[in-house]
């Protein structure tokens, strides 16, 4: 069974870093691309960040530059590195197995950032 | 950046009865390899996202078949033929053909 579980959320002052980690299980992370996505409190969704089979990478303008996301194959885990973290950062972050292109598609729980002094 | 525009943004429904949710993309999702990514979520309240549909009429595995994509271009619809007590909640359009991939606003189905 495929299965994605987010961690690493927490409260944050502005200008702060954290790092999420999702850990999968029922498949490899390195077989298919992987993506984050956001939602702010009471908000729609927000594609924040991919990354594909061969590593290339894509990031929201929101996040360019200040985000990086990457894998462990060896932890069959999907990681968002962010960095210099904004109020406007504050949401519910998932992470996503496909969904895009193809059929199979998963979501973990989520994980709730809060960017605040 | 594609915007992606829902309507209605609620959706009030008697159970049994169909709903619609129509979906306009602000330019065509066809991509250059001949698909359509133009995809659909229902995030129950509560819940993370789960997707529907995928390349505008594909039905994800173990989604019922009350639920159906249609489309072409940029205008899009989905339709739940009898709605049901689970239907409740949230349902976003996304496209995949242009990054950044952008959802709808979101349509609050509601049982009346």
């Amino acid at each position: 069974e495929v299965q994605l579980v987010e961690t690493g959320g927490a409260l944050i002052q502005p200008g702060g870093s954290l790092r999420l980690s999702c850990a999968a299980s029922g498949f490899t992370v390195s077989s298919t691309y992987m993506s984050w996505v956001r939602q702010a409190p009471g908000k729609g969704l927000e594609w924040v960040s991919i990354i594909f089979t061969g590593g290339a990478t894509n990031y929201a303008d929101s996040v360019k530059g200040r985000f990086t996301i990457s894998r462990d194959n060896s932890e069959n885990t999907l990681y968002l590195q962010m960095d210099s973290l904004r109020a406007e950062d504050t949401a519910v972050y998932y992470c996503a197995r496909g969904g895009i292109y193809d059929s199979g598609s998963a979501w973990g729980q989520g994980t709730l950032v809060t960017v605040s002094s | 950046d594609v915007v992606m525009t829902q309507s209605p943004l609620s959706l009030p429904v008697t159970l049994g009865q169909p709903a619609s949710i129509s979906c306009r993309s602000s330019q065509s999702l066809v991509y250059s390899d001949g698909n359509t990514y133009l995809n659909w979520f229902q995030q129950r309240p509560g819940q993370s996202p789960r997707r529907l549909i995928y390349r505008v009429s594909n039905r994800d595995s173990g989604v019922p078949d009350r639920f159906s994509g249609s489309g072409s271009g940029t205008d899009f619809t989905l339709k739940i033929s009898r709605v049901e007590a689970e239907d409740v909640g949230v349902y976003y359009c996304m496209q995949g053909t242009h990054w950044p991939y952008t959802f709808g606003q979101g349509t609050h189905l509601e049982t009346k």
